[in-house]
C-alpha cells in the first residue's frame, strides 16, 4: 500500500454541488494531516489543517478517521474558482517530512 | 513579502551544464525542504534540512544532486551535469512547526 493515496479524477461538477474527497494513508502513526491547493502551474497552498475532531471553514470541511486511516474533504456550494488540484499531506519517516498525495482534480463547471 | 523566495524563477540549460537553485526561507524558519514536480506528476520530496542537524538526503535521485544549507537559512540546489529528464518545477518550502509552506518554485528546462 502506498503512503498516501488520492483518486486523480477528475472530480467534473457543477457550480454550487457538494464534492468530497478521501485520502488513505498507511503510517498509523501519523499525527498531523493537512489539504493543499494547487493552481496549475503554481505551487501548493495551505487550505486547512485537519484536526481529530474534524475542523470546518466556511465551505470546507476536513475530517479524519483513524481508525480507517483516511482524511476526508467536503466542498459545499462549489465555486468555479473552487477548480484546481487538491493534495492531501501525511508526514512520515521518523523525522516530519510531509509525504504528498498525487492530487485530486476538481473542475466546476457553469 | 515574507514569504520563501526562490530564484532563478525560471532557468533554460543546455544539457550537461550544472545549474544551481537558491532558496531563502521564511525567516525563523527552523525546517526547509526541497521537492520536485515535474509536468502532470506529483511532488517528489528531494531533501529535507532541520536546524543544525544531518540533512536527509533519501529523496535525492542521483549523485548529481546536491544541497546545503548556510548558517540554518539559505539553501542552495546544485544540480551537475544536467539531464533532459531533471526538467521539472524544484519548489522549496519551510516550515517552523509541522505547517509547511512554499516558494514559488524554479522552473528548470534542459534543452
Amino acid at each position: 500500500r502506498k503512503e498516501v493515496e488520492q483518486d486523480p479524477g477528475p472530480f467534473n461538477v457543477p457550480e454550487g454541488a457538494t464534492v468530497a474527497f478521501n485520502c488513505t494513508y498507511s503510517n498509523s502513526a501519523s499525527q498531523s494531516f493537512f489539504w493543499y491547493r494547487q493552481d496549475c502551474r503554481k505551487e501548493p497552498k495551505l487550505l486547512m489543517s485537519v484536526y481529530s475532531s474534524g475542523n470546518e471553514d466556511g465551505r470546507f470541511t476536513a475530517q479524519l478517521n483513524r481508525a480507517s486511516q483516511y482524511i476526508s474533504l467536503l466542498i459545499r456550494d462549489s465555486k468555479l474558482s473552487d477548480s484546481a488540484t487538491y493534495l492531501c499531506v501525511v508526514p512520515s519517516g521518523g523525522s516530519y517530512i510531509p509525504t504528498f498525495g498525487r492530487g485530486t482534480s476538481l473542475i466546476v463547471h457553469p | 513579502g515574507a514569504g520563501v523566495s526562490q530564484s532563478p524563477s525560471n532557468k533554460v540549460t543546455e544539457k550537461g551544464k550544472d545549474v544551481e537553485l537558491r532558496c531563502d526561507p521564511i525567516s525563523g524558519h527552523t525546517a526547509l525542504y526541497w521537492y520536485r514536480q515535474s509536468l502532470g506528476q506529483g511532488l517528489e520530496f528531494l531533501i529535507y534540512f532541520q536546524g543544525n542537524s544531518a540533512p536527509d538526503k533519501s529523496g535525492l535521485p542521483s549523485d548529481r544532486f546536491s544541497a546545503e544549507r548556510t548558517g540554518g537559512s539559505v539553501s542552495t540546489l546544485t544540480i551537475q551535469r544536467t539531464q533532459q529528464e531533471d526538467s521539472a518545477v524544484y519548489l522549496c518550502a519551510s516550515s517552523l512547526r509541522n505547517t509547511i509552506y512554499f516558494g514559488e518554485g524554479s522552473w528548470l528546462t534542459v534543452v
